[in-house]
């Protein structure tokens, strides 16, 4: 069974700040990994897929690595800036059905 | 291309009611998800579905809860006789037909409050 696990749980910066989120998962063995983010009482935005044959994935300021066969994703944010408060979830495909991460609440103060 | 339509929205049951979610793919899928998230919890895999059959819902709940997706119209998530513990966010996500191994797309999500 697959198990995805989100560090820190919380975290609060400064407007500016770089940001980095970490996700780590139990079984190598995945399709692919996708970063979300989720606003207070909203849906899920999708920010990153990386599939597993891949190292990175580049999208404006947000950057993901990932790392199978360490069982490791990191989600980096350049320049935070207030609107990047959220909480950003970590999903890791094995088969066919995602395990979600718990979670990372970010908040940037201005 | 719309995206994945679920409704409504926003959903309020008393205890014993029945709530019937619904969800539309994008155009083109077939393969649907749905996914709960409890208060303060992360998204948990219910139930994985293709046009009138149901793959994998070995994350519902033994009872009261039950799914499907016809070969028209939408993907309808069914509880009966809800109870406080249901009241959740209910997602559903759809992938295209090639497999269930594609990236998959997520609805707005329906809040369920039950009083």
């Amino acid at each position: 069974k697959q198990e995805v696990t989100q560090i820190p749980a919380a975290l609060s910066v400064p407007e500016g700040e770089n940001l980095v989120l970490n996700c780590s998962f139990t079984d190598s063995a995945i399709y692919n990994l996708q970063w979300f983010r989720q606003d207070p009482g909203k849906g899920l935005t999708s920010l990153l897929l990386i599939q597993s044959s891949q190292r990175e994935q580049t999208s404006g300021r947000l950057n993901a690595s990932l790392d199978k066969s360490s069982g490791r994703s990191t989600l980096y944010i350049a320049a935070s800036q207030p609107g990047d408060s959220a909480t950003y979830l970590c999903a890791v495909k094995s088969d066919y059905k995602l395990s979600f991460g718990a979670g990372t609440t970010v908040t940037v103060r201005a | 291309n719309a995206g994945v339509m679920q409704n409504p929205r926003h959903l309020v049951r008393r205890r014993g009611q029945e709530a019937r979610l619904r969800c539309s793919p994008m155009k083109g899928h077939s393969h649907v998800y749905w996914y709960r998230q409890l208060p303060e919890e992360g998204l948990k895999f219910m139930v994985y579905l293709q046009k009138e059959n149901i793959i994998d819902e070995s994350g519902m709940p033994k009872e009261r809860f039950s799914a499907e997706f016809p070969k028209e119209g939408p993907s309808i998530l069914r509880i009966q006789q809800v109870v406080r513990g249901d009241s959740a966010a209910y997602f559903c996500a759809s992938s295209p037909p090639t497999g269930g191994l594609n990236e998959q797309f997520f609805g707005p999500g329906t809040r369920l409050t039950v009083l």
